[in-house]
This record gives C-alpha cells, structure tokens and sequence, in this order.
C-alpha cells in the first residue's frame, strides 16, 4: 500500500495564487522529498527535507515537516501555468541514502489556469 | 549530463508476446531502480541493483517479469509472456549512493500497451 497519502488529489488555482498539497504518511522516516511529474514525463526531484527539519525553502517553494503528525505540506507561491503537473511525496526510510526504501504517495494534480 | 535513457519511448504489443525493456543510466550511478506506474496502484518499485548486483526483487510482481543489469551502463526489464494488465508506464531511475540522501533521476519512461 502507499506510504504517502496526498491530498488533495486535484488542485485547480489561477496563475499568480499559491498552491498548497499535504501528505501524510505511516512510519516513521528518515527523510521526506517532493518530486514533480509533466505529463508525459519521469520525475524530477524537487526538494528533500529530513527528520529533523521542520521546514525548508527553494525558491518559490515551501515544504513543511511534522513528524508527531506524520505529515507534510508543499507550497508552491506565485504559481505559474508552467507549474501544471503532479506532485509526489516520497518518504524515505532508509538510512543508507540510497534510496532503497523510497515510497511515493498518491500525488496531486495541480492545474494552474491563465 | 544526459539524464537516464530509456528505449523505446512506447511499446504496443500483444498479449503473449515477449517484451524488453531498456535503461541507460547516469554515468558513475551505482544504483538504478526499475518502477511501474499506473493509476490503480501508483508508483511501486519493482527492483533495484547496487554495482550491477539486483539487490531486493521483491516488487516484481509475477515470475514473468526479470530485470538484468550487463554492465553498469545498461540494464533490461523483460515480461515473458506479457499480459494485458501489464499495461504502465516503466520508469527507470538511478542515484550516486554514497553521496548523502541523493535524489532520484528518473527517465522519461516507457509506455507499455498489452492488448
């Protein structure tokens, strides 16, 4: 079953607005990423945040991290209609950094409008 | 960097027949992973390699599914015979261990198509 449940599952805002998805998980983690998917695409890694971490910024993103409540949020400000894809929580459990026990969530599916 | 590669870009074949497909990963990554995904069940991970060595095999679903890794620029993931609900898109993806928690690279995929 899915490590990561995010919600909400489609998110429709107009360009300009912030975009806000969550992601809960089960088990206790090492680290916690976000990854953005084009359609049509692979992956691509945007942002980790580990255990003890309780937020971080890239750029126009925000990730948030409450391990007491196994949960994350990602904020994207300012959206822009390049930002329309999926996103996905990935937890890690691992140690090892090798990524041998990444699980990815559900994803949301954000849709930023002109 | 030319990004994990992976051939070919769509498959359609029929159900029975036997499917291959291919991954080139990132020069001097030593790990590379095999994912499936599909709107019923997400993305799963169906193996992974460390040094050309499959490492947990645990993911592949069915017998009729086997990964190799040749060398450690090449890897394949064959169905033997393919079946409908085979039906996903296959991600390859590869990491530089060693290195911290390193993010995954993925591959554009491969859209396989079983009738």
């Amino acid at each position: 079953s899915q490590q990561g449940e995010e919600d909400p599952q489609a998110l429709s805002i107009q360009e300009g607005e912030n975009a806000t998805m969550n992601c809960s998980y089960k088990t206790s983690i090492n680290n916690l990423q976000w990854y953005r998917q084009n359609s049509g695409r692979g992956l691509v890694h945007l942002i980790l945040i580990r255990s003890n971490e309780r937020e971080k910024h890239s750029g126009r993103l925000r990730v948030t991290l409450d391990t007491s409540k196994k949960s994350s949020s990602l904020l994207i400000t300012a959206s822009r209609a390049a930002d329309t894809a999926s996103y996905f929580c990935a937890t890690d459990a691992s140690y090892t950094g090798t990524a041998s026990k990444l699980t990815f969530g559900t994803g949301t599916r954000l849709q930023v409008t002109l | 960097d030319a990004g994990v590669i992976q051939s070919p870009r769509h498959e359609v074949t029929e159900m029975g027949q036997e499917v291959t497909l291919r991954c080139k990963p990132i020069s001097g990554h030593d790990y590379l992973f095999w994912y499936r995904q599909t709107m019923m069940r997400g993305l799963e991970l169906l193996i992974y390699f460390n040094n050309n060595v499959p490492i947990d095999d645990s993911g592949m679903p069915e017998d009729r599914f086997s990964a190799k890794m040749p060398n450690a620029s090449f890897s394949t993931l064959k169905i033997q015979p393919s079946e409908p609900r085979d039906s996903a898109v296959y991600f390859c993806a590869s990491i530089r261990g060693g290195q911290g928690y390193s993010p995954l690279h993925f591959g554009n995929g491969t859209r396989l198509t079983v009738t």
